[in-house]
């Protein structure tokens, strides 16, 4: 068992549609960072949450929002999507300080369609 | 800009034989190199890791070596097996709290 928690794990939308995608962290963990993985490519940083803010972002499109909730678990919402958006998404959670331990949980795989 | 290389993106080897994946960093700030293996349709799992104030590491059949001097560092599988047939990443990061960036991944397959 991972620890982090993904839902739902595989979900299929329309090209346009909007999509929300949930994590829960490990226990002790209050870091919450998104990945897309694309078939065939290495994980994307797309942003990262951190005392409900976002910390850090990579380059993705503002179509890209998230949230941190106070027990520390996210959401990753897409809009108008796109059929490159299609991938596996990957929430990972750790601790700001003093330790690399990042958790991937098991991923949510998006078709676009 | 940060960007993590990665070679060779397929690699297949003889069971029992060793394999060796190279990565080369951009970012000098960089000081914490994770090596992980994905296995078809699962999560990432940390495999092996390195610090900078390191040089090497090994952990039973499986070793990672790291130059600061020239940003590259490499993981080394020795006696591969079956089950060592994966998708491997190496990946760079530059503080605990920093995002994870991934290289593009090797592939790599044990003949029987």
């Amino acid at each position: 068992d991972a620890g982090v928690t993904q839902s739902p794990t595989h979900l299929i939308k329309t090209r346009g549609q909007q999509v929300t995608l949930r994590c829960s962290p490990k226990s002790g963990h209050d870091t919450v960072s998104w990945y897309q993985q694309a078939l065939g490519q290495g994980p994307q940083f797309i942003f990262q949450y951190y005392e409900e803010e976002e910390r850090q972002r990579g380059n993705f499109p503002d179509r890209f929002s998230g949230h941190q909730f106070p027990n520390y678990s996210s959401e990753l919402n897409v809009n108008a999507l796109l059929l490159g958006d299609s991938a596996l998404y990957l929430c990972a959670s750790s601790i700001p300080t003093g330790d690399y331990g990042y958790t991937f949980g098991s991923g949510t795989r998006l078709t676009v369609v | 800009g940060e960007n993590v290389e990665q070679h060779p993106s397929t690699l297949s080897v003889q069971e029992g034989d060793s394999a060796v994946i190279k990565c080369t960093y951009s970012d000098s700030a960089s000081n914490y190199f994770p090596w992980y293996k994905q296995e078809l349709g699962k999560r990432p799992q940390l495999i092996i890791d390195i610090r900078s104030n390191v040089g090497e590491k090994k952990d039973q059949r499986i070793a990672v070596t790291l130059n600061k001097t020239a940003k590259h560092f490499s993981l080394h599988i020795t006696e591969t097996q079956p089950e060592d047939s994966a998708v491997y990443f190496c990946a760079a990061m530059y503080s605990s709290a920093s995002k994870i960036i991934f290289g593009s991944g090797t592939r790599l397959s044990i003949r029987p």
